[in-house]
């Protein structure tokens, strides 16, 4: 299985840009990256997902190196709405077995 | 849509006591999936159903048992719960999404969890 490692806690400041970035060095090819996010009290919330290279939506981008072993979550311009843990999942529904592994999450703090 | 809901909210149970966690979505999805959250630990998957009628394990599966007998709803069941099972559950259902660029894709849409402690 794979190994998801990110960082426990991170703090910023509003109007700053925060990455953060996991490591998955043991990912299948057939793997996907996958960043939710989760406030207090709630089911995780999709943020973004990406294969390969750089993906951007209307909320975050993310950045996936060659060879796949971390991704790396941007949030620009982060408010205090952004307070919440961030989680990276490495897997997909057509892995054999359906693995899906969850790092442990990061715990993003914005102050004003 | 309501998306996914999952009844009961809060439970406590005794040691060796039995229950059943629902999950209903209303999105059509083909797969659904049961997590744990522990503290510290994220979430664990428990069991995942690729389809009606079929069911598979995940990372954790020892100690629960799931059901898929309609499409829209996945059942988690305890058979004897243990002080271990005191977790936060949740449930999620996705849909694969065909890309052109790209292999299929998915998004996770999670329900608003149940917390279950066994004392």
């Amino acid at each position: 299985l794979a190994k998801i490692t990110q960082p426990i806690s991170m703090d910023s400041y509003e109007g700053q840009e925060v990455n953060i970035t996991c490591s998955h060095n043991n990912i299948a090819t057939n793997d996907y990256i996958t960043w939710y996010q989760q406030f207090p009290s709630q089911g995780p919330r999709f943020i973004i997902q990406g294969y390969k290279t750089k993906v951007t939506n209307e909320v975050a981008s993310l950045f996936i190196p060659a060879d796949r072993k971390s991704s790396t979550l941007s949030l620009p311009r982060v408010s205090l709405s952004d307070t919440a843990v961030y989680y990276c999942l490495v897997g997909g529904p057509y892995n054999q077995g359906g693995k899906l592994i969850f790092g442990q999450g990061t715990e993003l703090s914005v102050k004003p | 849509n309501a998306g996914v809901t999952q009844t009961p909210k809060f439970r406590v149970l005794k040691t060796g006591q039995s229950m059943t966690l629902l999950c209903a979505q209303d999105m059509n999805h083909e797969y659904m999936y049961w997590y744990r959250q522990d503290p510290g630990m994220g979430l664990r998957l428990i069991h995942y159903s690729v389809g009606e009628g079929t069911t598979a394990k995940g990372e954790v599966p020892d100690g629960y048992n799931v059901s898929r007998l309609k499409k829209q709803n996945f059942l988690l069941g305890l058979e004897s719960a243990a002080p271990s099972q005191t977790s936060v559950y949740f449930c999620a259902s996705t849909s694969p999404i065909v890309l052109a660029a790209d292999p299929s894709s998915y998004e996770q849409y999670f329900g608003p969890g149940t917390r279950l402690t066994v004392t």
